[in-house]
């Protein structure tokens, strides 16, 4: 099963609107990560969260990470139609390398 | 280069073909992963070097599938006598080190059709 999950799947707002995706996770982790993904390419890097921080911001980005709940938020504020594109979290088993990824959420902004 | 170079960025290829897909990381990239997408799923591990150590070939789904690392540059993804399920994107990254607390930087990746 995904050690990452995000919720909802697919989720679609007018531009201006606040987008906030969820993801869970079964293990404890070191730190949590979002990516986002344009039409099936490469992902780029957004954000990272340590597991001893409860929430960042950068930019337009807020990450809220709860660790009791195994479960993190990635909130896009004013949304643009530019940030229509795939979202992923990623997380590492506590010591692990590599890190796994959710099955994301497709997030749609209408102009 | 600036990025991580994957090539051909698309392959297609018939049922039962060997294919070679190649990653340029990031230089000075200590560590190196591939990750394979179908598609609108997520990122499936297949496997990361580092270095000189062992690579992990854990996520490696079947024999056919193989990997390999000249040094701390260039690596090549193999797939041999490849089935209709193979078909998907191959994502290679890289990154300072081995660790989840290092950014990992996507190549493009490489779309692969398997007819």
């Amino acid at each position: 099963s995904q050690q990452g999950e995000e919720d909802p799947q697919a989720l679609s707002i007018q531009e201006g609107e606040n987008a906030t995706m969820n993801c869970s996770y079964k293990t404890s982790i070191n730190n949590l990560q979002w990516y986002r993904q344009n039409s099936g390419r490469g992902l780029v890097h957004l954000i990272l969260i340590r597991s001893n921080e409860r929430e960042k911001h950068s930019g337009r980005l807020r990450v809220t990470l709860d660790t009791s709940k195994k479960s993190s938020s990635l909130l896009i504020t004013a949304s643009r139609a530019a940030d229509t594109a795939s979202y992923f979290c990623a997380t590492d088993a506590f010591g692990g390398s590599r890190l796994t990824f959710g099955e994301g959420t497709q997030l749609t902004v209408n102009p | 280069g600036a990025g991580v170079s994957q090539s051909p960025s698309n392959k297609v290829t018939e049922k039962g073909k060997d294919v070679e897909l190649r990653c340029d990381p990031i230089s000075g990239h200590t560590a190196l992963y591939w990750y394979r997408q179908r598609l609108g799923q997520g990122l499936e591990f297949l496997i990361y070097f580092q270095g000189n150590s062992a690579p992990d070939k854990s996520g490696l789904p079947s024999d056919r599938f193989s990997a390999e690392r000249t040094g701390e540059s260039v690596s090549t993804l193999t797939i041999q006598r490849t089935q209709q399920e193979d078909s998907a994107v191959y994502l290679c990254a890289s990154s300072f080190s081995v660790g989840s607390r290092n950014t990992i930087y996507f190549g493009e990746g490489s779309w692969l059709t398997v007819v």
